[in-house]
């Protein structure tokens, strides 16, 4: 049973456009939501995390959007770069003594 | 070196030969993973541990061995490899107190 979905598998988008992943959830147990971004040859790296008392987190060109009345929460990359191609993973915790649940992965590709 | 290192990076072996992949951190975190890592699968986790001695099964363990006699080794062995056991393998490591998990280069290992 997967516990993280995540949509798209695969996105293109333009250079200076907006990229969007979306994830949903299923378990209301969850606390923590990170993603992870992961270069080819590289092992993945966190890029951003928001916990659900809030409904949305940025950092930089990355924004974390937050629905908890919908278990959902979605990545958004503000004036996408050709450096941001890579495979992007969202997930969850159910605290922080456990193991991390991945969703499936979105390979994304910015077009110079 | 500070960090998590995986051995070899690379690793051709023949069907049945048993293999095994290392994995070493230098930080004592306490939980230990490792994933596959296939294309459309995203990562999937084989074993994890939360200290020396604790394993524990993940989403696809069968066909896979793991011990962990010390907190910075936690080796993963192929008693008998399959070709379906070609992937891409990372290993992780997550300290007590931190949610953040971070991740080896990876071993791309492949089962002719």
């Amino acid at each position: 049973q997967q516990q993280v979905k995540q949509s798209p598998q695969s996105l293109i988008v333009q250079k200076g456009g907006i990229s969007i992943i979306n994830c949903a959830y299923e378990n209301t147990a969850f606390d923590y939501f990170p993603w992870y971004q992961q270069f080819p040859g590289k092992g993945p790296a966190l890029l951003i995390a928001i916990r659900p008392d809030v409904s949305e987190k940025k950092e930089g060109r990355f924004t974390i959007s937050f629905n908890k009345s919908a278990k959902q929460f979605s990545l958004h990359i503000m004036d996408s770069q050709p450096g941001d191609s890579a495979t992007y993973f969202c997930a969850a915790l159910m605290n922080r003594d456990d193991k991390i649940i991945f969703g499936k992965g979105t390979r994304l590709h910015i077009l110079p | 070196d500070a960090g998590i290192t995986q051995s070899p990076r690379y690793k051709i072996t023949e069907t049945g030969r048993q293999v095994t992949l290392m994995c070493h951190q230098t930080w004592s975190h306490s939980y230990m993973f490792w994933y596959r890592q296939d294309l459309g699968h995203g990562l999937r986790l084989i074993y994890y541990s939360a200290a020396a001695d604790i394993t524990d099964k993940g989403e696809v363990p069968d066909g896979y061995v793991v011990s962990r006699s010390k907190t910075e080794n936690f080796p993963l062995t192929l008693e008998s490899a399959t070709r379906s056991q070609t992937s891409v393998y990372f290993c992780a490591s997550q300290g007590d107190s931190n949610t953040e998990a971070f991740f080896g280069q990876g071993t791309r290992l492949t089962v002719v």
